[in-house]
């Protein structure tokens, strides 16, 4: 079955330092998204990509954050300066028209 | 806005119990909603998907309900194996074309061999 594959699975770096994390969607799916899920909290939606440009986000999803699709298969998260209260787990979805999401497996951002 | 709720948030049954999660939701105008398996750091695997004009879904020893006009879901699990431990989370799409899925905060649950 297709997956939505991520990487690093795991990512530690200091408070100011840029991260990007990445995602390689289901190639035929147009649709692309980014959650977070802080600990113990519930997972939450920041930003959505269609047709090369951001078409929906969220109040969290503020300057900091950028999204991009640099070729045909890659699909990045940046945080340009990393706060403490960024420490979460990032996912990447992606969605054919109006089926189900397929969530990755997640990046572990832990901030220092 | 659509809120979404679980109860219970813990659970822990011994093994070959049959058992019921539970999802609410405020707002029944729904679209979609989806049950997801989370297992302790991974990822969400999606387990179930019902449309807002389907009333269950079959999935092996997996049935999900839905009732929207009560705003209402159930995940039935069938005669529970340890492997079924890990949190249900479901999650609602509000309307065709939504780039937002409100998930509820999820149940843990433990099966006991």
């Amino acid at each position: 079955e297709p997956e939505v594959t991520q990487t690093p699975s795991h990512q530690v770096t200091q408070m100011g330092q840029e991260v990007i994390l990445r995602c390689v969607p289901i190639s035929n799916h147009l649709y692309f998204y980014w959650y977070r899920q802080i600990l113990g909290q519930k997972v939450e939606f920041l930003v959505s990509f269609y047709n090369n440009e951001i078409s929906e986000k969220s109040e969290i999803f503020d300057d900091q954050f950028s999204v991009e699709r640099p070729d045909g298969s890659n699909f990045t998260l940046k945080i340009r300066s990393t706060k403490l209260e960024d420490s979460a787990m990032y996912f990447c979805a992606s969605i054919q028209n109006n089926y189900g999401y397929t969530f990755g497996s997640g990046t572990r951002l832990t901030v220092v | 806005k659509q809120e979404v709720t679980q109860i219970p948030a813990a659970l822990s049954v011994p093994e070959g119990e049959n058992l019921v999660l539970n999802c609410s939701f405020t707002d029944s105008a729904i679209y979609n909603l989806q049950w997801f398996r989370q297992d302790p750091g991974k990822g969400l695997t999606s387990l179930l998907l019902i449309q807002s004009s389907q009333r269950e879904q079959t999935s092996g020893r997996l049935n999900a309900s839905l009732d929207k006009s009560s705003g209402r879901s159930t995940l039935y699990i069938a005669a529970s194996q340890p492997g079924d431990s890990a949190t249900y989370l479901c999650a609602v799409r509000p309307f065709p074309g939504a780039n937002n899925l409100f998930f509820g905060t999820g149940t843990r649950l433990t099966v006991i061999p």
